[in-house]
């Protein structure tokens, strides 16, 4: 069973385009997340939300609107999207009941902008 | 502010040897502290954490780590490296359970030589 999906898994698009990625967990998760990785491998958190509700957004510019629908689901939406938007982008999952933070990761959606 | 320092951009070990990757922490409150492992094209893959029990922490596929706090340190080890083992592995940091964000260290990329 898959925990944390995301669609599509690659998605190749012209620069002043507009792009959704969906995210989905089926780990009964309160909170959920959006984190990218550039080129070099580098990670940072870029959205969290909890029960529908935005907690962390990280100097994110404003072309990326996240979305979540009910709190299985987290969606990202990318406005007029740039050449520097070109990255791997992680969905993960977490209960913040827990005794620590750990979250689970999806499989990564390869955005490539032209 | 937290933030994760590894050391050692690519390690290259051959199989049957030991696996050292070092993972240096800073946080202003007992952290939990994670290791992650990414295959290539894939999701990342949690393979151990510690919360402030045990400071010999064992994960999945043979890795252990040790926390020490009076190193600021959470390196990762295995004793016996095998091929399947190449990976990215990454180090993050969270100030602990609720909504809180994971701070990831640059990553090193192990590499295995038969």
């Amino acid at each position: 069973d898959t925990a944390v999906s995301q669609t599509p898994k690659y998605l190749v698009t012209q620069m002043g385009n507009d792009k959704s990625i969906k995210c989905e967990q089926n780990l009964g998760h309160d909170t959920m997340y959006w984190y990218k990785q550039d080129s070099k491998k580098f990670l940072k958190i870029m959205f969290s939300y909890n029960n529908k509700e935005l907690i962390i957004n990280e100097t994110v510019p404003n072309r990326f609107s996240p979305k979540s629908p009910d709190k299985a689901h987290l969606n990202l939406h990318i406005n007029s999207l740039e050449l520097g938007d070109s990255a791997v982008y992680f969905c993960a999952s977490s209960h913040p009941r827990g005794d620590s933070n750990e979250q689970y990761f999806g499989p990564g959606t390869r955005l490539t902008v032209t | 502010a937290q933030s994760v320092t590894q050391l050692g951009s690519h390690v290259s070990v051959s199989e049957g040897a030991l696996v050292l990757l070092r993972c240096n922490y800073s946080s202003s409150v007992p952290p939990y502290l994670f290791w992650y492992v990414q295959y290539p094209n894939q999701g990342l893959q949690l393979l151990l954490k510690y919360t402030s029990a045990a400071t010999l922490v064992k994960g999945i596929n043979g890795f252990e780590a040790e926390f020490k706090k009076s190193e600021t340190s959470f390196h990762l080890t295995k004793p016996s490296a095998h091929m399947s083992d190449a990976a990215e592995y990454f180090c993050a940091v969270s100030e602990g359970g609720g909504y809180n964000k994971l701070i990831f260290g640059a990553g090193t990329r192990l590499a295995v030589h038969p």
